[in-house]
């Protein structure tokens, strides 16, 4: 069964320090696996989407990684602000186009 | 272009009444999804569509629910009837040809009494 497993399930980091998000899946045949964030009460909104051929993909102050071989993806978030504070989910895709989401990592970034 | 638009943003219905959800997808994209995400059981795909044809709706929980995409600038999803277990936050997505990039609208608060 394809399931996506992220961890800490929610976290408290102080203004200005760096956190990581992880992400461990189980999804086959894989086709690739994206970061979104979700503000309270909008959207999710794409940070990276990485295939099997990339380990790695920056966006700002948001770097994903990805090791195809052990079927793990972090999510680094560099010098916090207090608007990253949100949801931060996980999502793998298929080659068929199917997708499993992760439950997310609630962040809260505490002045 | 103003962005994927849902409404209406909040439902409040009674039990058995039928809910319908509507979506405008960003124009010229290609794929529309829809979505329905609870505490529980986070987000969860119910039903794509590719160029106003439905593709999987595997995640559809059961024939109470209902969608449709009469044009490429139109979509609807339907519970009829509404139980409070439905209450969720339903999301359209909508992503170009040939990308994995969805994007989201605000999504439509429904809540089912």
């Amino acid at each position: 069964k394809n399931q996506v497993e992220q961890s800490p399930q929610s976290l408290i980091i102080l203004e200005g320090k760096n956190c990581t998000l992880q992400c461990n899946y189980t999804v086959s045949p894989f086709s690739n696996l994206r970061w979104y964030k979700q503000d309270t009460g909008r959207g999710p909104v794409s940070l990276t989407i990485m295939t099997f051929s990339e380990n790695t993909k920056s966006n700002g102050r948001y770097t994903a990684t990805l090791d195809a071989d052990t079927k793990q993806s972090s999510l680094h978030i560099t010098a916090s602000q207090l608007s990253d504070s949100a949801s931060y989910i996980c999502v793998v895709s298929t080659r068929y186009s199917t997708l499993t989401f992760g439950k997310g990592t609630m962040l809260l970034v505490s002045p | 272009d103003a962005g994927v638009i849902q409404s209406p943003r909040h439902e409040v219905t009674e039990m058995g009444q039928e809910v319908t959800l509507r979506c405008k997808p960003i124009s010229g994209h290609d794929y529309l999804f829809w979505y329905r995400q609870t505490m529980m059981r986070g987000l969860e795909l119910l039903i794509y569509f590719n160029n106003n044809v439905p593709i999987d709706d595997s995640g559809m929980p059961e024939d109470r629910f209902s969608a449709k995409m009469p044009n490429a600038s139109f979509s609807t999803l339907k519970i009829q009837p509404s139980e409070p277990r439905d209450s969720a936050v339903y999301f359209c997505a909508s992503a170009p040809r040939g990308s994995h990039e969805q994007y989201f609208g605000p999504g439509t608060r429904l809540t089912v009494t």
